[in-house]
């Protein structure tokens, strides 16, 4: 089975300081996203990325950057957290084309990042 | 842009019965996917069913069925049978053939009464 994994289900910061948020899938996907989750809002995309060292804005880019030094591996970056960041973060990844499931997103558990 | 639209925030429905969550979307592509995603509460996102608009058929997955109408705009999702374990936030989304962004809408939380 596709396995995706973010690094923690709940997440306490202060404002103002640099967090991290990784995730990793155990597929060689080559398509990760990161989005984020409000109720009201449903799911945003922040950032992709379609390749080691590639990365696009998605729809709320702003006060987030990324990073993909390994295929597996997609980091979220906040740069310094604000009250407003507070939300659940979602990462995902995309089967590879040409297999049965292509084009279909697989998530990770989820990262509730309360920013204080 | 393109856009995702589920009406129905909230819904509940008696176990063992049906229950049809609605979604629409905007788009002037030809070619793109559809998908309903279930959010059981405090777990993983999964994918429910996916539908190609090249297909007509509708795309049917035990209990799970869609209902798509290309012309409207249109993508329900039908649930039998519903069950306990069906209680979750469900989320419609939108996929173009030509790029990997899925755009998604809002999210129907679904109640099973027992």
């Amino acid at each position: 089975d596709v396995k995706v994994t973010q690094s923690s289900r709940y997440l306490v910061k202060r404002t103002g300081e640099k967090v991290f948020l990784e995730c990793v899938q155990d597929m060689d996907h080559e398509n990760m996203f990161w989005y984020r989750q409000d109720p009201g809002l449903g799911l945003r995309l922040i950032y992709f990325s379609y390749d080691v060292k590639m990365k696009e804005k998605g729809d709320i880019p702003e006060g987030y950057s990324v990073s993909r030094e390994k295929k597996e591996r997609f980091s979220l970056i906040l740069e310094s957290a604000s009250t407003n960041q507070t939300s659940m973060y979602l990462c995902a990844s995309i089967v590879s084309p040409g297999t049965r499931d292509t084009d279909t997103q697989y998530f990770g558990p989820g990262t509730r990042l309360t920013v204080l | 842009a393109q856009t995702v639209t589920q009406s129905q925030p909230e819904m509940s429905v008696q176990e063992a019965e049906t229950v049809t969550l609605s979604c629409t979307y905007d788009t002037s592509e030809s070619d793109y996917y559809l998908f309903w995603y279930k959010q059981p509460p405090s777990r993983q996102m999964i994918l429910v069913i996916r539908q190609e608009a090249y297909k007509q058929q509708n795309a049917t997955e035990n209990r799970f069925s869609v209902n798509f109408q290309k012309a409207a705009k249109s993508f329900s999702l039908k649930i039998s049978d519903s069950q306990l374990g069906d209680a979750a936030m469900y989320f419609c989304a939108y996929r173009s053939a030509s790029y990997e962004k899925l755009t998604f809408g809002t999210g129907t939380r679904l109640t099973i009464i027992p």
